[in-house]
Order: C-alpha cells, then structure tokens, then sequence
C-alpha cells in the first residue's frame, strides 16, 4: 500500500515555464488537496477536490489550477511559474469525513529561477 | 484563513517533558490535530482530540484542550532525541479544509 505519492521530490523551473506536479492515492479516499508549505508560515491550502469532477479553491489558489478526472489523480499545474511560487507543496487525502485525518505525500521541493 | 498560532522553537535535555502549545480561534473546529514532520519527509500524523474531550492519552503522547480559551497542548514524555522534528497543530473548520500553524521545532539536546 503505497500511500500518497507525490512525483517529481524536487525540480527547478525557469519564471514562466510550466509543469504539473502529480499526486496519486491508492486508498480510496475520497477528499485530496495540496498545500504549499513556506518558512514561518505553516502549510496553506491551494486547492482542494471532495470527489472525481470536483474541485475548489483553498486559500491561496492564484497561479495554481487543478483537475480531478479519477479519484486516484489530483495533478496541479503552475501554467506560468513565478519566483513566489518557490515553495514546498504536499498533496494529502482522506476519507473526507470531519473524523479522518488526512495523510499527506512526502513532497515536491519546487524552485523558481 | 483561520489563525492558529505556535511558538516556533522549543529546546529540551533528553529524558525531560516536551509541552508544544497551539492556540486557534475557530470555536466551531471540531478535530484538532497534531502532525510531525521530520527533515524532507511529509506530515506524519501523530494524534487528534475531537472537540469535546479535555484529554486524550497515547503511549508517551498527551494531548490537552481547553476549549474555552481555544488552547490546545502536546506533552511528549520521555522526550527521545528521534523526537526532535517540527511539530504542527491544525484544526479542521468544515469538513474540508484543515487549517496549520506555523509548526514548531523541536531540539531534544542528549
């Protein structure tokens, strides 16, 4: 049981190329997000899906889009990568219900030049 | 966002008591949690009180909460030095959305 997964752990881009960083779950949850994870600022929420066709904006969605085809597969896509978006991102999911916690990826380290 | 605070650093000698302390304003949270990270790995949760227990107990974890004064604490026993990490407290507000603080770290000096 593999978990949460995320893909690249690290990458450097270039201000204004794009990427997408994947995230996969083989748990069945229903609930998946990602976070992005600054010095002294704790883990703020990007984006989030509650089921496959589903997602919603956290509270720092700008620069940031995301798709949830599968309920396996949460990618995020920078289209147009910035320096503030250097940064530490996590994806994690859950069941969905308030009483289960989420488990979270090992990370995705991505800096901007 | 909702604001849920730490202290970012926490020192202790190895064999003492570790009390990491979070405060949060949401009166409406109804799990709060207590997540370890250790250096470039993710959040390994590590214990989570509903919101209407004062005390929940686990091995060498304590978790206390008072609601009242939206106070939260984790008192680790026997602090190890595996235990030095960065320790984040979080709320859940909704059923979606998980709120962090800005975690502390801990050193547990042998």
């Amino acid at each position: 049981n593999a978990g949460v997964t995320q893909t690249p752990k690290f990458q450097v881009l270039k201000t204004g190329q794009s990427m997408t960083l994947q995230c996969a779950q083989d748990m069945n949850h229903e609930y998946m997000s990602w976070y992005r994870q600054d010095p002294g600022m704790g883990l703020r929420l990007i984006h989030y899906s509650v089921g496959a066709g589903i997602t919603d904006q956290g509270e720092v969605p700008n620069g940031y889009n995301v798709s949830r085809s599968t309920t396996e597969d949460f990618p995020l896509r920078l289209l147009s990568a910035a320096p503030s978006q250097t940064s530490v991102y996590f994806c994690a999911s859950s069941f969905g219900q308030e009483s289960q916690p989420q488990h979270f990826g090992d990370g995705t380290r991505l800096s901007i030049l | 966002g909702e604001d849920v605070e730490q202290s970012l650093f926490l020192s202790v000698r190895e064999g003492d008591s570790s009390v990491i302390n979070c405060t949060y304003t949401d009166s409406s949270s109804t799990y709060l949690y207590w997540y370890k990270q250790e250096p470039g790995a993710g959040l390994q949760l590590l214990t989570y009180i509903f919101s209407n227990m004062d005390m929940k107990q686990d091995q060498r974890l304590t978790v206390l909460l008072n609601k009242k004064d939206k106070h939260l604490s984790l008192r680790i026993a026997d602090t190890q030095t595996g235990d030095s990490a960065i320790y984040f407290c979080a709320e859940r507000a909704g059923a979606n959305n998980l709120f962090f603080g800005t975690g502390t770290r801990l050193t547990v000096i042998p």
